[in-house]
């Protein structure tokens, strides 16, 4: 069991690249999230998916967009990357028991974008 | 905004001593996790405690919740240099458009 993966690990683009980070779960699971987390900021969301099919706007979801392209795969793409999207990117998977979710997290891609 | 504060930002103590770290929220809650992170790592859930819960234990952790304050202590005793990491709390708020908000973190380091 990999539990969460997120490729890839490290990136750097100039401002107006595109990119997509992928995430992949394997524990079947049915919600995924992607968050960032910047220096003294904490985890904000981005966006999340609640089920196959479903995705919903988080916390701070501008210059992004999100694919929940099967149960395992939730895939978060910067069309036009700028410097303020410089950040370490997070993927989760949530797992539900009732009411409560114990989120299962990927290592991380750090984005540097120039 | 976040919804989760946790205090103090930063912790410095000594092996084998106690670490306690607090988290303070705004709004009414189901429950609350706690989750670790070890540099550069992705966050690992420790805990979780239920809005009619007031205490719970899993190992050298031991969380409180206080609903009427809006707040949550984690105790780690008999800390070990292993538990060197960042300690976030995450709440899953009975109102709002997403699932949990993450809180800023604080940051544990324990001298060998």
């Amino acid at each position: 069991n990999a539990g969460v993966t997120q490729t890839p690990k490290f990136q750097v683009l100039k401002t107006g690249q595109s990119m997509t980070l992928q995430c992949a779960q394997d524990m079947n699971h049915n919600s995924m999230y992607w968050y960032r987390q910047d220096p003294g900021m904490g985890l904000r969301l981005i966006y999340y998916s609640a089920s196959e099919g479903t995705t919903d706007k988080g916390e701070v979801p501008n210059g992004y967009n999100v694919s929940r392209l099967n149960k395992r795969e939730f895939s978060l793409r910067l069309e036009s990357a700028a410097p303020s999207q410089t950040s370490v990117y997070f993927c989760a998977a949530g797992r539900q028991r009732g009411s409560q979710e114990t989120q299962y997290f990927g290592p991380g891609t750090r984005l540097l974008v120039l | 905004s976040q919804q989760g504060e946790e205090d103090p930002q930063a912790l410095s103590i000594q092996e084998g001593e106690n670490a306690t770290m607090n988290c303070s929220y705004k709004t009414s809650i189901n429950n609350l996790q706690w989750y670790r992170q070890n540099s550069g790592r992705g966050l690992v859930h420790l805990i979780l405690i239920r809005s009619n819960e007031r205490e719970k234990h899993s190992g050298r952790l031991r969380v409180t919740l206080d609903t009427s304050k809006k707040s949550s202590s984690l105790l780690i005793t008999a800390s070990r240099a292993a538990d060197t990491a960042s300690y976030f709390c995450a709440t899953d708020a009975t109102s709002g458009t997403y699932k949990y908000i993450f809180g800023t973190g604080t940051r544990l380091k324990v001298l060998a």
